[in-house]
C-alpha cells in the first residue's frame, strides 16, 4: 500500500470556520492531488501539486486553497467552511515520473461535516 | 471537456454468477488512460487496472477481465463467479493528461451488492 495518510480522519465543524486538512506521504512522489467525493458526483478534482510551492487548480476549487512547502505535506484548506463543503475529501499520490502517465493511489479521506 | 459515465448506479447479483459494469467515456484526446478504482463499504480507494488508449487488448487478472473497445468508447469490468468480498463501489475514471500531471475525470460509480 502507498504510504498515504490524512488527517484529521473525521472533523464536524460550523459554517465560516476554517478548516485545513492535511495529507502526508512516504513515497516521495512529486505529484499530490485533493479530490472530494459526494453523491452522485463520484469523486473530482479540487487542487493538484506538481511539485514544493508548484499547484494548480482542479475542476471544483472555489473555496479552498492549498499548500505545498515540502514533498511529503500537502495541505488543504477551507478558508470559511460552508455546509456546501461537507463532503468526503480524499488525498492521491502519483507515481508519475517524467511525461509518462501515471497511477494515482490514493488516502484513506477525511469526513468533513459543515454545521 | 471530459467525460465518463457509468450508466448503472446500482447492480445486485447472487454469488458465483458474473457481473459486467459498464464504462462508456468522451475525450478529445488521442492519447489517454483508463482506470478502474474500487471502493469497499470501508471507504477507500484501491486501484484495479490501468489501461492505455493504444492497447486495446483485452486483460484478465484472476476473476476480473476487462475489455476496452475504442471503436464504442468502453472500458467495461466483468467479475466472474462473483463473490460476496466484491461488494463495493467501482469507479472508472479517464485522465486527462498534461504537462504538470494529469487530472482524472470519474463516473458516477456502480455499487455492487454481491449476496450469498
Amino acid at each position: 500500500d502507498a504510504g498515504i495518510t490524512q488527517s484529521p480522519r473525521h472533523k464536524v465543524t460550523e459554517t465560516g470556520t476554517p478548516v485545513t486538512l492535511r495529507c502526508h506521504q512516504t513515497e516521495n512522489h512529486r505529484y499530490m492531488y485533493w479530490y472530494r467525493q459526494d453523491p452522485g458526483h463520484g469523486l473530482r478534482l479540487i487542487h493538484y501539486s506538481y511539485g514544493v510551492k508548484d499547484t494548480d487548480k482542479g475542476e471544483v476549487s472555489d473555496g479552498y486553497s492549498v499548500s505545498r512547502s515540502k514533498t511529503e505535506d500537502f495541505l488543504l484548506t477551507l478558508e470559511s467552511a460552508t455546509s456546501s463543503q461537507t463532503s468526503v475529501y480524499f488525498c492521491a499520490i502519483s507515481d508519475r515520473t517524467g511525461i509518462t502517465s501515471e497511477t494515482q493511489y490514493f488516502g484513506p479521506g477525511t469526513r468533513l461535516l459543515v454545521l | 471537456a471530459q467525460k465518463v459515465t457509468q450508466a448503472q448506479t446500482e447492480i445486485s447479483v447472487v454469488e458465483k454468477e458474473d457481473v459486467t459494469l459498464d464504462c462508456v467515456y468522451e475525450t478529445r484526446d488521442t492519447t489517454y488512460y483508463l482506470f478502474w478504482y474500487k471502493q469497499p463499504p470501508s471507504g477507500e480507494l484501491v486501484f484495479l487496472i490501468r489501461r492505455n488508449s493504444f492497447d486495446e487488448q483485452n486483460e484478465i487478472s484472476g476473476r476480473y477481465s476487462w475489455n476496452f473497445q475504442k471503436s464504442t468508447s468502453s472500458f467495461n469490468f466483468t467479475i466472474t463467479a462473483s463473490q460476496v468480498v466484491d461488494s463495493a463501489v467501482y469507479f472508472c475514471a479517464l485522465s486527462e493528461e498534461g504537462t504538470s500531471g494529469s487530472r482524472l475525470t470519474f463516473g458516477e460509480g456502480t455499487q455492487l451488492t454481491v449476496n450469498p
